[in-house]
């Protein structure tokens, strides 16, 4: 069974402050796939990043950066210079490869508010 | 290009009626997801179709939930006999795939649900 950890239910950081976000999970499959969204206040799930499990380098998307760690099996993810956009509940995800194992599932969200 | 759309945006419905809802995926995509999003249960998975494959109902909560695709495009889920533990936000997604895949999913609005 596959299982998505989020331990931190809610963050507030003041504006401009770098927050990490983590993400632990557990898989038994050797090949998977990693996905972060974003639900802003307007409800509507944002697609952040898709991340293959034999890739391990880090990603920087602009003040984003994903840091994944086979190891420790933990994908978390950095915003740098929060701004209050970036206010949202944020959700990991894991997804198998093979047909029946491709449904994503979420951990149970991280509720990030930026206070101006 | 156009997102995925789903409809109705808001259903009230008494118990122990049908309700349909109904989701249009990204032209293109031939993995169509849905799922629903409760304040007690997060975000779970129910149905998938991957083209002409038969789907992976293994997340329906019940035998009053059923859910087709109709020329591997629009997607209706339907509840029957509804109850007061559906009320939810039901989000239908959808992928390129499954060569390569999984890709990341595209989610429509919702639907959000309430049974009275």
């Amino acid at each position: 069974a596959q299982k998505v950890t989020q331990a931190q239910t809610e963050i507030s950081v003041v504006e401009k402050e770098d927050v990490t976000l983590d993400c632990v999970y557990e898989t038994r499959d050797t090949t998977y796939y990693l996905f972060w969204y974003k639900q802003p206040p307007s409800g509507e799930l944002v697609f952040l990043i898709r991340r293959n499990s034999f890739d391990e380098q880090n990603e920087i998307s602009g003040r984003y950066s994903w840091n994944f760690q086979k190891s420790t099996s933990s994908f978390n993810f950095t915003i740098t210079a929060s701004q209050v956009v970036d206010s949202a509940v944020y959700f990991c995800a894991l997804s198998g490869t093979n047909f029946g194992n491709e449904k994503l599932t979420f951990g149970t969200g991280t509720r990030l508010t930026i206070i101006p | 290009g156009a997102g995925v759309s789903q409809s109705p945006s808001n259903k009230v419905t008494e118990k122990g009626k049908d309700v349909e809802l109904r989701c249009d995926p990204i032209s293109g995509h031939t993995a169509l997801y849905w799922y629903r999003q409760s304040l007690g249960q997060g975000l779970e998975f129910l149905i998938y179709f991957q083209g002409n494959s038969a789907p992976d109902k293994s997340g329906l909560p019940s035998d009053r939930f059923s859910a087709e695709r109709t020329g591997g495009s629009v997607s209706t889920l339907t509840i029957q006999r509804t109850q007061q533990e559906d009320s939810a936000v039901y989000l239908c997604a959808s992928s390129l795939g499954p060569a390569g895949g999984p890709y990341e999913q595209y989610f429509g609005p919702g639907t959000r649900l309430t049974v009275t």
